[in-house]
């Protein structure tokens, strides 16, 4: 299954929101759908599951959201520490695969 | 705390090998599927291999089937990765990642080390 992403980069301003797609080239059930952010030098940090479930400790202003093809991730009230890459990823499929990356930056 | 810390990450020329381990602490490791995910430079991730809590499956990415062997040893806490017949698209940070549910699989990682630098070149 390939997942692609979009936009490529976003720039947007603290405090706006930042809506980021995933879109998969065949149905993936939302259960099998997760958000990851990367930071450079980071280890990249598991934001949702289920395509709409937090995972531990992330701030409720980040929420998935879709179904079947199209999946998408927002974020609320964008922060400075908000800038990095964020990945899509399915596992509904064998085998998993991950979307090329969407790379928010804050202005 | 989880934490998973890679080593073995060097240069090689094209056609050997190296051995990627990975130290995991603050989990019960032998409860979890573990797996290997990287990274090429300036490109996305990869899922590259996992293995499942008690080694009795095991899958890999098209690109290292044949080449790359993963293992654990749950009494050591610890995960490897063995990369033979190294070729130069093998380049990348190669992270440990932990399965994101208990015992049966799922492959998706809730828990990533900081990865392991492989460079492959003559």
């Amino acid at each position: 299954i390939v997942l692609t992403q979009s936009p490529g980069t976003l720039s947007l301003s603290p405090g706006e929101r930042a809506t980021l797609s995933c879109r998969a080239s065949q149905s993936v059930s939302s259960s099998y759908v997760v958000w990851y952010q990367h930071k450079p030098g980071q280890a990249p940090r598991l934001l949702i599951y289920g395509a709409s479930s937090r995972a531990t400790g992330v701030p409720d202003r980040f929420s998935g959201s879709g179904s079947g093809t199209a999946f998408t991730l927002t974020i609320n009230r964008l922060e400075p520490e908000d800038s990095a890459v964020y990945y899509c990823q399915q596992y509904g499929g064998s085998p998993c695969s991950f979307g090329q990356g969407t790379k928010l930056e804050i202005k | 705390e989880v934490q998973l810390v890679e080593s073995g990450g060097d240069l090689a020329q094209p056609g050997r090998s190296l051995r990627l381990s990975c130290s995991a602490s603050g989990f019960n490791f032998d409860d979890y599927a573990m797996h290997w995910v990287r990274q090429p430079p300036g490109k996305g991730l990869e899922w590259v291999a996992g293995i499942s809590w008690n080694s009795g499956s095991i899958g890999y990415a098209d690109s290292v089937k044949g080449r790359f062997t993963i293992s654990r040893d749950n009494a050591k806490n610890s995960l490897y990765l063995q990369m033979n017949s190294l070729r130069g698209e093998d380049t990348a940070l190669y992270y440990c990642a932990k399965d994101g549910r208990l015992k049966l699989a799922a492959t998706y990682f809730d828990q990533w080390g900081q990865g392991a630098l492989v460079t492959v070149s003559s």
